[in-house]
């Protein structure tokens, strides 16, 4: 069975610093990797994706992920946050299942960046 | 222009009565989606609809019926509510569930409360 982690329920840093958001997953064939954000107040939203080619993603708002294949993970990285990074991270699995395609998402980590 | 639009956004309701939470979707999109949002903040796929047509259904009670009367809407009705059915409940819409890389747009999230 599909089953995603994010090992870092919490996070707090200072503007400037960088940051890693990690996530693995377990599932034995081919995934669709995913990460949302769910910034105070607003919708769940699409950070970036990776389903293909190059294993390091780049996404919105200076964001990116690598694909890691032996590692089962798809950690997310900015080089230096910014207070409006405060929010709410989701790495997100979607992979094929008996029925149909199914995303399975972590518990997401709250990160809070201090000004 | 909201894309995808849930009401109500809190509904606090006895135990033991039905309630019903609509979704609506704006983006043409195909495949629509429930999710529960417990309060350790897990997501959890409970129901996805394509083309009006049920793919899938995790072990999710028979209290919980979604309904779809076209590819725009997807509600979920919840009869004899519990106390364990407090959560938030998040609709989602994608463009197709054919290959398992398509985002996913969330609604603002139903705050359920069952007292």
């Amino acid at each position: 069975a599909q089953s995603v982690s994010q090992h870092n329920h919490h996070v707090i840093l200072s503007e400037a610093a960088s940051l890693e958001l990690g996530c693995n997953y377990s599932y034995g064939g081919t995934v669709n990797l995913f990460w949302y954000v769910q910034y105070p107040g607003q919708h769940l939203q699409l950070l970036l994706k990776y389903f293909s080619g190059d294993p390091l993603v780049k996404g919105i708002k200076g964001f990116e992920a690598e694909f890691i294949k032996s590692k089962f993970s798809f950690n997310l990285r900015k080089p230096s946050v910014q207070w409006s990074d405060t929010a709410e991270y989701f790495c997100a699995v979607n992979a094929l299942n008996t029925g149909g395609f199914k995303t399975i998402f972590g518990a997401g980590t709250r990160l809070f960046v201090k000004a | 222009d909201t894309a995808v639009s849930q009401t109500p956004k809190y509904l606090v309701t006895q135990m033991g009565n039905d309630k019903s939470i609509k979704c609506e979707q704006n983006l043409g999109h195909d495949t629509m989606y429930w999710y529960k949002q417990d309060s350790k903040k897990f997501l959890k796929i409970m129901f996805s609809y394509n083309n009006k047509e049920l793919i899938i259904n995790e072990t999710v009670p028979n209290r919980f019926s979604p309904k779809s009367p076209d590819k725009a809407h997807l509600n979920l009705h919840i009869n004899s509510l519990e106390l364990g059915d407090s959560a938030v409940y998040f609709c989602a819409s994608s463009q197709a569930e054919t290959s398992g890389t398509d985002t996913q747009y969330f609604g603002p999230g139903t705050r359920l409360t069952v007292l």
